[in-house]
């Protein structure tokens, strides 16, 4: 069975300090998505990654860093936690980067819900 | 940036009635793809149609797609109280990332 999985499911934290998310996904993905996810906003992405150690700027990468140091694991970093960045974080993992359009699959973590005070 | 965006934004049905939700997108596309989400949880892909499919069944579902009119429809049939969720559609970007539309937020009560 598929799986993606998120560190945390739910996170509080303070003003300024340095958060880690982290994603693990066991299916040999190359590609792997941060997106956050706000009510009247939709799904925004973040950061994304096709490879170990690569990286590429999604929408929306302000205040954010990722680090893929193993082709399973994509992390995302808040440097200094703001409360603008209280909100819904998903992963997601798929297939074959510019062959998305063949028709792979993104499967989702279950989402880290960070709340900063 | 987001192509699709779901028509209605929200869905009030009972339980047996058949659900409805519409999808419109911007650009060319080579599949689209409807995902389901649970309250506060992550996304459930439910049904990829590809740009040369017109109409796609799985279970209860049915999407059609309509290339001419960039838009999509998500059918389910015989509701249950657990189909209540938000559903998306969502296209392919430039950069292999999925671009969401909104959400059609459907609730079904028993």
């Amino acid at each position: 069975d598929v799986k993606v999985t998120q560190s945390s499911r739910y996170l509080v934290k303070r003003t300024g300090e340095k958060v880690f998310l982290e994603c693990v996904q066991d299916m040999d993905h190359e590609n792997m998505f941060w997106y956050r996810q706000d009510p009247g906003l939709g799904l925004r992405l973040i950061y994304f990654s096709y490879d170990v150690k690569m990286k590429e700027k999604g929408d929306i990468p302000e205040g954010y860093s990722v680090s893929r140091e193993k082709k399973e694991r994509f992390s995302l970093i808040l440097e200094s936690a703001s409360t603008n960045q209280t909100s819904m974080y998903l992963c997601a993992s798929s297939l074959l980067f510019g062959k998305a359009g063949e028709g792979e699959t993104q499967y989702f973590g279950p989402g880290t819900r960070l709340l900063v005070l | 940036s987001q192509q699709g965006e779901e028509d209605p934004q929200a869905l009030s049905i009972q339980e047996g009635e058949n659900a409805t939700m519409n999808c419109s997108y911007k650009t060319s596309i080579n599949n689209l793809q409807w995902y389901r989400q649970n309250s506060g949880r992550g996304l459930v892909h439910l049904i990829l149609i590809r740009s040369n499919e017109r109409e796609k069944h799985s279970g209860r579902l049915r999407v059609t797609l309509d290339t001419s009119k960039k838009s999509s429809s998500l059918l389910i049939t015989a509701s249950r109280a657990a189909d209540t969720a938000s559903y998306f559609c969502a296209t392919i970007g430039s950069q292999g990332n999925l671009i969401f539309g909104k959400g059609t937020k459907l609730s079904v009560k028993p």
